[in-house]
């Protein structure tokens, strides 16, 4: 079975703090694809990342970093030096690789920055 | 260039009734996905639509079906309204590949209240 598990459900942090989102997928599948994905108040998901079952390395664009590790099934989503604008529901996601491109989310942490 | 837009924006509607929602993907793009937003169930994907024919359908019933027009234009129907079809529907257009090849462009959402 394929599933995607987002534990805080709700993360609150004052503006500049830094913040983790954890993310937690389970699939048999070899090849997968993670995802995470940002939906702001107005309500359009915006993509933020996409990242193969191949390449575990971490990725860094700006403030934003993410940490792959398959031992631990994890994905998980760092925010440095968090803004106001960062208040969002982020959402993380698993597809298979090699069937079709159905795409499984997680429950979404809802982030608000403290001003 | 336009991001993607869907219409109507917002839709009540009656239990029995049927509905139809509009997507009209970024030009160039040919695959259009549909996905399911409630506050219990999550994000769910409904189905794709790539060059006017279903590439991939999530688990939903019948009374859910879409189509795709030769100008990548989407639209999606829900026959016999239930309360529980009350969600955003959110549409995602990308180049071709799916998920996991392109990045997918999500549109502001049709909020659907069925009463």
């Amino acid at each position: 079975a394929q599933k995607v598990t987002q534990a805080q459900t709700e993360i609150s942090v004052v503006e500049k703090e830094d913040v983790t989102l954890d993310c937690v997928y389970e699939t048999r599948d070899t090849t997968y694809y993670l995802f995470w994905y940002k939906q702001p108040p107005s309500g359009e998901l915006v993509f933020l990342i996409r990242r193969n079952s191949f390449d575990e390395q971490n990725e860094i664009s700006g403030r934003y970093s993410w940490n792959f590790q398959k031992s631990t099934s994890s994905f998980n989503f760092t925010i440095t030096a968090s803004q106001v604008v960062d208040s969002a529901v982020y959402f993380c996601a698993l597809t298979p690789g090699n069937r079709d491109d159905k795409i499984i989310f997680g429950k979404g942490t809802r982030l608000h920055i403290l001003p | 260039k336009a991001g993607v837009t869907q219409t109507p924006r917002y839709l009540i509607k009656t239990r029995g009734q049927q509905v139809t929602l509009s997507c009209s993907p970024i030009s160039g793009h040919r695959s259009v996905s549909w996905y399911q937003q409630t506050p219990g169930q999550g994000l769910q994907f409904l189905f794709e639509y790539f060059s006017e024919t279903q590439r991939n359908k999530g688990n939903f019933p019948g009374r859910f079906s879409g189509r795709q027009f030769s100008n990548s234009r989407s639209e999606m129907n829900v026959s016999t309204l239930e309360l529980g079809d009350s969600a955003l529907y959110l549409c995602a257009s990308s180049l071709g590949g799916g998920p996991k090849r392109d990045t997918q462009y999500f549109g502001p959402g049709t909020r659907l209240t069925v009463l």
